[in-house]
């Protein structure tokens, strides 16, 4: 079966500083894409990253960066220069490539501190 | 370009009550995915529907929940005699094609009385 573990339910952060969320999944497949949607007080669900398995160079979208170990089955996201407005719940997910359902982990919910 | 439309944002329902959820795909977006999401939880994989076609409905409770996605209009979540366990956030997503990037709608908050 395939799972998403995020081991830290909350975590805090200093305004203008780094953070790392962690998360680690659990599949047999080779082919699969990774993703860390963002979900704000508003409750909306905002794709921050996405990641293809395949891909060794890890992605990369302004101040957000990923750290994909393949063989470790880990997939941490790197928020750098934190702003008031990165507070939010923050679900790490992934989705096979044969498969539909995104399978979610259970959330991080970042504070940031002014 | 407008995103995933979902209507109502926020639905109050009695007990025994039927509660509708609508969700607009994104435009070309001919995939659709229901989610729930319970209080303090991830979210979780419902159904997945193409054109007037259900596909996966794994995660779907066998009764009183259903979901059809016709060839006109927007794709509808339906749950009949709703009972306070259904309150939850429901979001629809939306793909281009299968397995690729799902786009999330703002949710649909039930709250069942």
């Amino acid at each position: 079966a395939q799972t998403v573990t995020q081991s830290q339910p909350e975590m805090s952060v200093q305004e203008a500083e780094t953070v790392t969320l962690s998360c680690t999944y659990d599949t047999s497949e080779s082919d699969y894409y990774l993703f860390w949607y963002k979900q704000p007080p508003s409750r909306q669900m905002i794709l921050v990253i996405r990641q293809e398995a395949y891909k060794q160079q890890n992605a990369t979208e302004n101040r957000f960066s990923v750290n994909f170990q393949k063989a470790a089955k880990s997939f941490s996201l790197k928020i750098s220069d934190s702003q008031l407005g990165d507070a939010a719940m923050y679900f790490c997910a992934s989705l096979l490539n044969r498969d539909d359902k995104i399978i979610f982990g259970k959330g991080t919910r970042l504070h940031i501190l002014p | 370009n407008a995103g995933v439309m979902q209507n109502p944002r926020h639905l109050v329902r009695r007990r025994g009550q039927e509660a509708r959820l609508r969700c607009s795909p994104m435009k070309g977006h001919s995939h659709v995915y229901w989610y729930r999401q319970l209080p303090e939880e991830g979210l979780k994989f419902m159904v997945y529907l193409q054109k007037e076609n259900i596909i996966d409905e794994s995660g779907m409770p066998k009764e009183r929940f259903s979901a059809e996605f016709p060839k006109e209009g927007p794709s509808i979540l339906r749950i009949q005699q709703v009972v306070r366990g259904d309150s939850a956030a429901y979001f629809c997503a939306s793909s281009l094609v299968n397995r690729e990037t799902q786009y999330f709608g703002p949710g649909t908050r039930l709250l069942v009385l």
